[in-house]
């Protein structure tokens, strides 16, 4: 499969505790970015990092590249029952634009 | 402005039937996505539009998938001779430019085969 894995597949966590969702892949990359759906229908972007960056941040949002390892993390601190949904990396690689989508990892913040 | 939007949101069809799930993407946006996502699953690519031509077919699952965009911009997935594996949720997104780019989704549409 062509699909990264993203990891945990599910996450259920406090508020106001921080939640790390963890993404691998196999080929190198152009970018990584990501994903944000909920009730499983249109996905909101988050994030976009690009191969040749090792941190970004967006508000409450942390994500992280390390292409050595070929993997990504999100970290969504002080979390909200609202950031309840399912989260994806999706990445091109080098030379093509087809965008290759994990898992996912549903996360679960309870109030 | 106006986002991405899918018509129709929800279809239910019988096996055999052909369907037509219909994509407006932003307004200027020259890349076009069409992606299938069954349930609790995550997307699987299915093809793109750089403008009017698909560079990347290789996502369609058969030849009973086909899609075209017009005039660049609404597209048109279309599936013949449906089967149930084909139940999913078709997820239309468009980019400002080829490359890599922030997509925006629309809603989808739920395809039901029965």
């Amino acid at each position: 499969s062509q699909q990264g894995e993203e990891d945990p597949q599910a996450l259920s966590i406090q508020e106001g505790e921080n939640a790390t969702m963890n993404c691998s892949y196999k080929t190198s990359i152009n970018n990584l970015q990501w994903y944000r759906q909920n009730s499983g229908r249109g996905l909101v972007h988050l994030i976009l990092i690009r191969s040749n960056e090792r941190e970004k941040h967006s508000g409450r949002l942390r994500v992280t590249l390390d292409t050595s390892k070929k993997s990504s993390s999100l970290l969504i601190t002080a979390s909200r029952a609202a950031d309840t949904a399912s989260y994806f990396c999706a990445r091109t690689s080098i030379g093509t634009y087809k965008y290759i989508f994990g898992t996912g990892t549903r996360l679960k913040v309870l109030a | 402005g106006a986002g991405v939007s899918q018509s129709p949101s929800n279809k239910v069809t019988e096996k055999g039937k052909d369907v037509e799930l219909r994509c407006d993407p932003i307004s200027g946006h020259t890349a076009l996505y069409w992606y299938r996502q069954s349930l609790g699953q995550g997307l699987e690519f299915l093809i793109y539009f750089q403008g009017n031509s698909a560079p990347d077919k290789s996502g369609l699952p058969s030849d009973r998938f086909s899609a075209e965009r017009t005039g660049g911009s609404v597209s048109t997935l279309t599936i013949q001779r449906t089967q149930q594996e084909d139940s999913a949720v078709y997820l239309c997104a468009s980019s400002p430019r080829q490359g890599p780019d922030t997509q925006y989704f629309g809603p989808g549409t739920r395809l039901t085969v029965l």
